[in-house]
């Protein structure tokens, strides 16, 4: 089945604790993103990546990292967590960047 | 600056009441116009894509249309099941690739 996955679906955390929210995508996607959703701001590109090579930021990439070592994955990295980054993240594919999106199921993360 | 800007934020219809939804946009070179559905906790579902002013897609009750301004999500005769948040997103081009910009949203409750 063609899909996007991600993980945790639900995390709770501490400030400045580092975590990771992997992303996977089987379908020979070359175009990933990450992207949050926040009541009264909808969704929010937070990085982008064209494919393996170029990956580049968002509307709001202050406090994320990612990495695209391979087509498949693309997890995002939050070094040291802030309670302003409690929210509803969502990791999507697309053939191209001119293509629709696939979003995966989101995680939901709590930033005590 | 380029913008995407959705009305109405919530809309309540009875079932049978037909109407639409409106995304008006500001990105210059349109590189296509996309409709997402979003049930509450769960990622966006792909819609319809629209590329050029005049086009016009069809799904079920569903009818998406474009102008070079904005674009219209029309649904005839809705049922319940169609009570979710609609969303519209433009990609947007920088120095490396395409970025997406999403509307806020309309949420539609339909009512039996």
């Amino acid at each position: 089945e063609a899909q996007v996955t991600q993980n945790p679906r639900y995390l709770i955390t501490v400030t400045g604790k580092k975590l990771t929210v992997t992303c996977s995508q089987n379908m020979n996607h070359e175009y990933m993103s990450w992207y949050r959703q926040d009541p009264g701001l909808g969704l929010r590109q937070i990085y982008y990546s064209m494919n393996v090579e170029v990956t580049d930021k968002g509307d709001v990439p202050e406090g994320y990292k990612v990495s695209r070592k391979e087509k498949r994955n693309f997890p995002l990295i939050l070094e040291s967590p802030s309670p302003n980054q409690t929210s509803l993240y969502f990791c999507a594919s697309s053939l191209s960047s001119v293509n629709e999106q696939f979003f995966g199921p989101g995680t939901r993360l709590t930033v005590l | 600056e380029d913008q995407v800007t959705q009305s109405p934020e919530a809309l309540r219809l009875q079932e049978g009441e037909s109407s639409s939804l409106n995304c008006s946009y500001t990105v210059s070179g349109l590189r296509g116009l996309f409709w997402y559905r979003q049930d509450p906790g769960k990622g966006p579902e792909f819609l319809f894509t629209l590329y050029s002013a005049g086009e016009e897609k069809e799904k079920e009750r569903l009818k998406a249309t474009l102008t070079k301004k904005e674009s219209f999500l029309h649904i005839t005769a809705p049922k319940p099941e169609d009570s979710a948040t609609y969303l519209c997103a433009v990609p947007r081009s920088s120095n490396t690739g395409n970025q997406f910009y999403f509307g806020t949203g309309t949420s539609l409750t339909v009512i039996p």
